[in-house]
């Protein structure tokens, strides 16, 4: 199948800083990537959906001012947590679809301090 | 948003084959349905879908009643690797869908 990365894989910052994160599909143009979260032993929640060359669409009770949406090409979206606190502290997971599949990319594991 | 039902936890003894249950009685007539499975601490990954015709790869096989309000996920010869959080879900595919997850089932795969 399609393959979605993300960088970095884990990232550990101070409380007030801002973090991003990248997606990138690796062999596929993405119109439209989603952004996912996921606390400890609950499932993924959607957050965002990422749309190319416009803004992205947010789900109810996600901040956009908060969780900031950049997809400026067909193959990377990235995602700024600004000023994050340590309840943003989760594993941040992108997906691309291709074909009628969504591809999910291997997560990245945010740690506020 | 999907809304799908699966037991919370099975087991499945390495070699057999594992059936896993889901109960997506809401599907609309274009949705298809997906299965995707999540070890601990990756990304969800993709392992099949379809919209009415059972489908089968080189993962599992897939099979959806008539009524399409249910369907199972089969992994015909279960190993240690199997084990893993198997989330069913359903849309239709068009140009912008986003999918939504339940809680899915753990699956432990026991020598």
């Amino acid at each position: 199948g399609a393959v979605v990365s993300q960088h970095p894989s884990r990232v550990i910052c101070k409380s007030g800083t801002s973090v991003k994160i990248e997606c990138r599909s690796l062999d596929f143009q993405a119109t439209t990537m989603f952004w996912y979260r996921q606390f400890p032993k609950k499932s993924l929640m959607l957050m965002a959906t990422s749309n190319e060359g416009s803004k992205a669409t947010y789900e109810q009770g996600v901040e956009k001012d908060k969780f900031l949406i950049n997809h400026a090409s067909l193959t990377l979206s990235t995602l700024t947590v600004t000023s994050a606190h340590p309840e943003d502290s989760s594993f941040y997971i992108c997906s691309a679809r291709d074909d009628g599949v969504q591809f999910f990319g291997p997560g990245t594991r945010l740690t506020v301090l | 948003d999907a809304k799908t039902t699966q037991p919370p936890s099975m087991d499945c003894a390495e070699g057999r084959a594992a059936n896993l249950p889901c109960n997506h009685s809401t599907i609309s007539g274009n949705e298809y349905v997906y299965w995707y499975r999540q070890i601990h601490s990756q990304g969800p990954q993709y392992i099949i879908h379809g919209l009415k015709n059972n489908e089968t790869n080189e993962m599992a096989s897939l099979i959806i009643t008539e009524d399409r309000k249910s369907s199972t996920l089969i992994l015909p010869h279960a190993t240690l690797r199997d084990t893993a959080v198997y989330y069913c879900t359903h849309n239709s595919g068009g140009s912008n869908y986003k999918l939504t997850f339940g809680k899915g089932t753990l699956l432990t795969v026991n020598p």
